[in-house]
């Protein structure tokens, strides 16, 4: 079945740290995104990418980078990890206007 | 930006049905979304509305829209314990990229 998948799941680093996460979907959708969710504040979008080597900034991008090389995948790399990045990471994909966002499962990450 | 409100919290009793209300301030919504996130889970798509409807009922779950006053609302019939979660309401317009904006979510509570 296709899917989207997200890695690493928990991730605790230091701050200063450069922290890449995963995702992957196979569902082969052009559109990719990533959020994050703080309480109080809802899904915040940080980055999205309607198809290879397109990117795009969101709401809350500062401190947050992509790169879209191939369909599958948009890793999320923070450049040098700071304590108010703190959150859930939420991955989704979707195909065409107004199409439904599939999400993974999230990856929590905690900046120490 | 635009901005969509929901409720932060809201309590009933198992059978009972549960009304979750969201507003929106982007006139050009096009779709609505709403998404249900179980605990320690990304977010799932339950159901959405064209601008273009007033209702839609699918099974226990009915939205009801009115753009007038830009308010969304879902309503869950014979509420059930594992209707417990979080839901989110989402817009978008058709020009803006399948791009959405969230409310905070609003976390349903059901007392057996």
């Amino acid at each position: 079945d296709a899917e989207i998948t997200q890695s690493p799941r928990h991730k605790i680093t230091e701050t200063g740290r450069q922290v890449t996460l995963a995702c992957h979907q196979t569902w082969n959708h052009n559109n990719m995104f990533w959020y994050r969710q703080d309480l109080g504040h809802g899904l915040r979008l940080i980055h999205y990418s309607y198809g290879v080597q397109d990117t795009n900034k969101g709401e809350v991008s500062d401190g947050y980078s992509v790169s879209r090389s191939n369909t599958e995948d948009l890793p999320l790399t923070l450049e040098s990890a700071a304590s108010s990045q703190t959150s859930v990471y939420f991955c989704a994909s979707s195909v065409g206007q107004g199409g439904e966002q599939f999400f993974g499962p999230g990856t929590r990450l905690t900046v120490l | 930006g635009e901005d969509v409100e929901q409720s932060l919290f809201l309590s009933v009793r198992e059978g009972d049905s549960s009304v979750i209300n969201c507003t929106y301030t982007d006139s050009s919504s096009t779709y609505l979304y709403w998404y249900k996130q179980e605990p320690g889970a990304g977010l799932q798509l339950l159901t959405y509305i064209f601008s273009n409807m007033d209702m839609k009922q699918d099974q226990r779950l009915t939205v009801l829209l009115n753009k007038k006053d830009k308010h969304l609302s879902l309503r869950i019939a014979d509420t059930q314990t594992g209707d417990s979660a979080i839901y989110f309401c989402a817009e978008t317009a058709y020009n803006a990229g399948n791009m959405l904006t969230f409310g905070g979510g609003t976390r349903l509570m059901v007392k057996p």
